[in-house]
């Protein structure tokens, strides 16, 4: 998985309560993204980073904040968790079309 | 708005037949074409990509085929191989942007 770790890999939390998911990189790749993944919708972009403290949003961001106080570490935030965002969660790095995956999170918000 | 349309959903094919994968887009600034590969409890990996210059890149058994006058390009899987069961993505990028836009995803069996 191209030294890209995600933490945790399985979590299951109760609606309203925060929740952060972490990834980190051994590669020391500006570019970092964070997707989700859905039956029926493929993965969609929700937050990524092209430098230390700086990100951007991507087409699904709405409930999610990000940091990067590292160049190895990227770190997605549910400030208030919804059953709606029950997914699984992939990390990226590299630039453009050429973005290598980490193994994903499995995220259940009961 | 979808971006990039994947078809079909699901497919189901004998042991060395051949594998078709459709997408089509609608933005004609996209000058890359990816397909990634997906096995099951593992991300997503890149699998063979195409530039709009080219109709057609081969890479083993993997074929992309390119036809910018109808903004469409395909997966050929030749010879399926029930090793070959995954979900695939196509996705499109643009030079200057850094972010990929994808398909919804086809998931494919290779029956023995």
């Amino acid at each position: 998985d191209a030294g890209i770790t995600q933490s945790p890999r399985h979590k299951v939390t109760e609606t309203g309560t925060p929740v952060t998911l972490r990834c980190h990189q051994t590669e020391n790749h500006r570019y970092m993204y964070w997707y989700r993944q859905d039956p029926g919708h493929g993965l969609r972009l929700i937050h990524y980073s092209y430098g230390v403290k700086d990100t951007d949003k991507g087409e699904v961001s709405d409930g999610y904040s990000v940091s990067r106080s590292k160049t190895e570490d990227f770190l997605l935030t549910l400030e208030s968790a919804t059953s709606s965002q029950t997914s699984v969660y992939f990390c990226a790095i590299g630039q453009g079309y050429e973005q290598y995956f980490g193994p994903g999170t499995r995220l259940t918000v009961t | 708005q979808q971006q990039v349309k994947q078809s079909p959903q699901s497919l189901i094919v004998q042991k060395g037949g051949i594998s078709i994968i459709n997408c089509a887009y609608e933005n004609t600034a996209f000058d890359y074409f990816p397909w990634y590969q997906q096995f099951p409890g593992k991300g997503p990996a890149l699998l063979i990509a195409i530039r709009p210059d080219v109709s057609e890149k081969k890479e083993g058994r993997f074929t992309i085929s390119f036809n910018k006058s109808a903004k469409q390009f395909s997966l050929h899987i030749m010879d399926s191989q029930p090793g070959d069961s995954a979900t695939y993505f196509c996705a499109a990028s643009k030079s200057g942007s850094e972010k990929l836009v994808f398909g919804k995803g086809t998931k494919l069996t290779v029956n023995p």
